[in-house]
């Protein structure tokens, strides 16, 4: 079956670079997700890459996918403090509509 | 704001008891979903309708039912509650039937107590 797997948290100092992890198992054609959720609200997507692509850039956020085993990487760049958050990654297979969820990284950014 | 909205913000209610969650999706979307977000199960998905059928199940008790209405806006119902069905849950919505993009509303926090 689907599973998503992530690191549970990451420091990081203000100004930095931050590189968030996950890995995936669908074998299938899929799109891959990064959302972010601050404290007490909703997920806000931040990024999708389909599976036939190498990387994604989108102002600071950079996300490169390495196919053969399955990791993807969300990089967020000079990384801030309004930053800190719980990242998700997400698998949705082109041949299903939900998307399955890793437990999501605690990202700490420090000043 | 991802013009999803969600109604109430948060509930509380009493074990054996019935609730009612209600979604908006953003203007256009026919597609809704529900998903429940536990500190023990992490974030589930439970079911989805698109234009008014359901066309997708997870992991959704027998004890929960949902329904899109004609307005396209979607109840999630759970009945008798049970201490572990304390959670956050999201609604989120998509244009299409299997949308590349799903924004989530805010969220209703039930409590059962």
């Amino acid at each position: 079956g689907e599973d998503v797997e992530q690191s549970l948290f990451l420091s990081v100092r203000e100004g930095d670079s931050s590189v968030i992890n996950c890995t995936y198992t669908d074998s299938s054609s899929t799109y891959l997700y990064w959302y972010k959720q601050e404290p007490g609200a909703g997920l806000q997507l931040l990024t999708y890459i389909f599976s036939n692509m190498d990387m994604k850039q989108d102002q600071r956020l950079t996300v490169l996918l390495n196919k053969k085993d399955k990791h993807l990487s969300l990089r967020i760049a000079d990384t801030q403090t309004g930053d800190s958050a719980i990242y998700f990654c997400a698998e949705r297979s082109v041949l299903g509509t939900a998307l399955i969820f890793g437990k999501g990284t605690t990202l700490s950014v420090s000043s | 704001d991802s013009g999803v909205t969600q109604t109430p913000k948060h509930l509380i209610t009493a074990t054996g008891q019935r609730v009612t969650l209600r979604c908006s999706p953003r203007s256009g979307d026919l597609s809704v979903y529900w998903y429940q977000q536990s500190l023990d199960q992490g974030l589930q998905f439970l079911i989805q309708y698109y234009n008014g059928e359901e066309r997708a199940k997870g992991n959704i008790l027998e004890r929960f039912s949902a329904q899109q209405f004609p307005d396209l806006h979607s109840e999630l119902n759970l009945s008798s509650l049970e201490l572990g069905d304390s959670a956050l849950y999201f609604c989120a919505s998509s244009v299409e039937l299997a949308g590349n993009e799903q924004f989530f509303g805010p969220g209703t926090r039930l409590t059962v107590l």
